[in-house]
């Protein structure tokens, strides 16, 4: 099974800001990474797979980089409506996991 | 629109059956591979399953082989989770997602919440 390990667990940053947030896959997953965002109370939303393709209506402050088993999802400047936890996923191999999640918090 | 809407979640006591369903709608049913995925209160998500557009092939966590059918019925645009020998570590909120550019989750469900206590 692979194991995908997100940093920082908390990050806390002020509207307008950049956010950067890490996905480690414990072994190589190629590009097939994607990233999801869930707010309190809602399912998960896809925003990026295959590293760097952004999903459907997704705005263009979110992309995703990396290949191999580091990843980057950032947020180039934060709304307020970005505030929320963000998955990582890989599809490289079954299972399909998920990491831990990073809550990108208001300071 | 599509839209996936779960039922079935409740409160149920350990080693008992549950049967979750997945309705869908705005998209041809029979020619996506689903999937469920749960989050235990306050935690993470977690992939429990998977079920080919036929039902020909079927994929499951460890967590829950052997214990979890997962099945479609797709004349009548369905997915069904059937949960056996529950553990209070099943409880969750099961979400049903279709399956996208190969083992993608969009779009997901609302959501059903399993509860095992007794």
């Amino acid at each position: 099974e692979i194991m995908l390990t997100q940093s920082p667990a908390t990050l806390s940053l002020s509207p307008g800001e950049r956010a950067t947030l890490s996905c480690r896959a414990s072994q190589s997953v190629s590009n097939y990474l994607g990233w999801y965002q869930q707010k309190p109370g809602q399912a998960p939303r896809l925003l990026i797979y295959d590293a760097s393709n952004r999903a459907t209506g997704i705005p263009a402050r979110f992309s995703g980089s990396g290949s191999g088993a580091d990843f980057t999802l950032t947020i180039s400047g934060l709304e307020p409506e970005d505030f929320a936890v963000y998955y990582c996923q890989q599809r490289s191999s079954w299972p399909l996991t998920f990491g831990g999640g990073t809550k990108v918090e208001i300071k | 629109q599509v839209q996936l809407v779960e039922s079935g979640g409740g409160v149920v006591q350990p080693g008992r059956s549950l049967r979750l369903s997945c309705a869908a709608s705005g998209f041809t049913f029979s020619s996506y591979t689903m999937h469920w995925v749960r989050q235990a209160p306050g935690k993470g998500l977690e992939w429990v399953a998977a079920i080919a557009y036929d039902g020909s092939n079927k994929f499951y966590a460890d967590s829950v082989k052997g214990r979890f059918i997962l099945s479609r019925d797709n004349s009548k645009n369905t997915l069904y989770l059937q949960m056996n020998s529950l553990r209070g570590e099943d409880t969750a909120v099961y979400y049903c997602a279709r399956d996208y550019l190969n083992h993608w989750f969009d779009p997901w469900g609302q959501g059903t919440l399993v509860t095992v206590s007794s």
